[in-house]
């Protein structure tokens, strides 16, 4: 069964632009979350869909969204980039959410570069 | 607040060797999760192993094996046998609500041959 799929893999935007990454979670997972990974801050969590609707959303300014469509697909939109957006953006998916206990399952990433 | 704390930046192995991993997490939580989870050169994270909070009995994945403490919220991963395959950026980390992980700040393995 195909796995985590996040487009793209790489890009380059300017400051002030936005950006737009997707996520196609496993067959039959219906939660998707997102996590932002940098040297000087780790692993941090962005937000969590299920159903279409946002359960949990981590410590990031409002530049940062995200939505869920009807078939679990996932887009995660950061709008006027600044050069400390410069990350690899993670999704992962997992067969339920709300509930602990689930094991997530990561995409490969997006790596984004802020020029 | 939860935070999870990872001591050793980088560590080093023989090829077939043990190595041992150190994780300490701090939470008020009763009911939670916690896993190890590698992230080789290819940047993709994978699971390691997964331990609930509830149970006594250590989790073990063939040789991958933890060292579960909740008294002490101690957490640590030992790996038998080392594999050339193993090196990689290791990153602990809890789970209490949701899909909402909070990550250690990992440990780099380097297995030598």
């Amino acid at each position: 069964k195909a796995g985590v799929t996040q487009t793209p893999r790489y890009l380059i935007k300017t400051r002030g632009q936005q950006v737009t990454l997707s996520c196609s979670p496993i067959s039959g997972h219906r939660s998707v979350s997102w996590y932002q990974q940098t040297p000087g801050q780790g692993l941090q969590f962005l937000f969590e869909y299920f159903s279409e609707t946002q359960r949990n959303k981590g410590n990031f300014p409002g530049r940062f969204s995200g939505r869920q469509f009807s078939n679990s697909r996932s887009e995660m939109n950061v709008s006027t980039l600044e050069l400390g957006d410069s990350a690899l953006y993670l999704c992962a998916s997992s067969l339920h959410g709300v509930t602990p206990g689930n094991t997530i399952y990561f995409g490969e990433g997006s790596w984004l570069t802020v020029v | 607040a939860q935070t999870v704390t990872q001591s050793q930046p980088e560590m080093s192995v023989q090829e077939a060797e043990t190595v041992t991993l150190s994780c300490t997490y701090d939470t008020s939580e009763n009911n939670y999760y916690l896993f190890w989870y590698k992230q080789p050169p290819s940047r993709q994270m994978i699971l390691v192993i997964r331990q609930e909070a509830y149970k006594q009995q250590n989790a073990t994945e063939n040789r991958f094996s933890v060292n579960f403490q909740k008294a002490a919220k101690s957490f640590s991963l030992k790996i038998s046998d080392s594999q050339l395959g193993d090196t990689a950026m290791y990153f602990c980390a809890f789970q209490y609500t949701g899909n909402q992980f909070y990550f250690g700040t990992g440990t780099s393995l380097t297995v030598i041959p």
